[in-house]
């Protein structure tokens, strides 16, 4: 199975700075079949990026995705109070589906 | 809107089966979609177990594909999940969604329903 490697483990930024978030597979993802899901506290997760790079619906612009092959970026280019939470990563490029094991954004 | 809201039992012994169902509104599971169960053990990551198509099939995680079996009630509406042999290990909060395809990312969620496994 791929393995997802997210980092760093926590992030401590604050309101109005830019975050990047990777995730790096222990092999190529193919066409890009990656995903990217944010979960707040007592919430079920949100899809925010679908194919590496596409916003789901309703997700604002300043959420973006890029990357390929084994390693994937996540970026928040002005972090919102709303935007503090931790982040997943997803693969479903292969017939397992996995998961990374997630990045806590914190306010500093 | 769809929306999913996943039941079932919050208390299971270890070694007995576990069985949830998700109810989906908004949407006829008849249409097309997959319709996948994600878990997440307490403060832990996200763990896939499989999806099923509304025609029957099914793909599940290959570590746990032995004890899962997944299944759907067009005329209900419901997903299914039923899980054997239990242990604590099992004990988390427990996710239905619906997938894009067999294989693909997972939207919109179900609220989550907790599990314990405990005697």
């Amino acid at each position: 199975e791929i393995v997802l490697t997210q980092s760093p483990g926590t992030l401590s930024l604050s309101p109005g700075e830019r975050a990047t978030l990777s995730c790096r597979a222990s092999q190529s993802v193919t066409s890009s079949y990656l995903a990217w899901y944010q979960q707040k506290p007592g919430q079920a997760p949100r899809l925010l990026i679908y194919g590496a790079s596409s916003r789901a619906t309703g997700i604002p612009d300043r959420f973006s995705g890029s990357g390929s092959g084994t390693d994937f970026t996540l970026t928040i280019s002005r972090l919102e109070p709303e935007d503090f939470a931790v982040y997943y990563c997803q693969q479903y490029g292969s017939s397992s589906i996995t998961f990374g094991q997630g990045t806590r954004l914190e306010i500093k | 809107q769809v929306q999913l809201q996943e039941s079932g039992p919050g208390l299971v012994k270890p070694s007995e089966t576990l069985s949830l169902t998700c109810a989906v509104s908004g949407y006829s599971i008849s249409s097309g979609y997959y319709w996948g169960w994600i878990r997440q053990p307490p403060g832990k990551g996200l763990e896939w177990i499989g999806n099923i198509h509304h025609s029957g099939s099914t793909y599940y995680n290959p570590s746990l594909k032995s004890r899962v079996t997944i299944s759907v009630d067009t005329s209900k509406n419901q997903v299914s999940l039923k899980l054997t042999s239990v242990t604590a290990a099992d004990t988390a909060v427990y996710y239905c969604a619906r997938c894009g395809g067999r294989n693909s990312s997972f939207g919109p969620w179900g609220q989550g329903t907790l599990v314990t496994v405990s005697s």
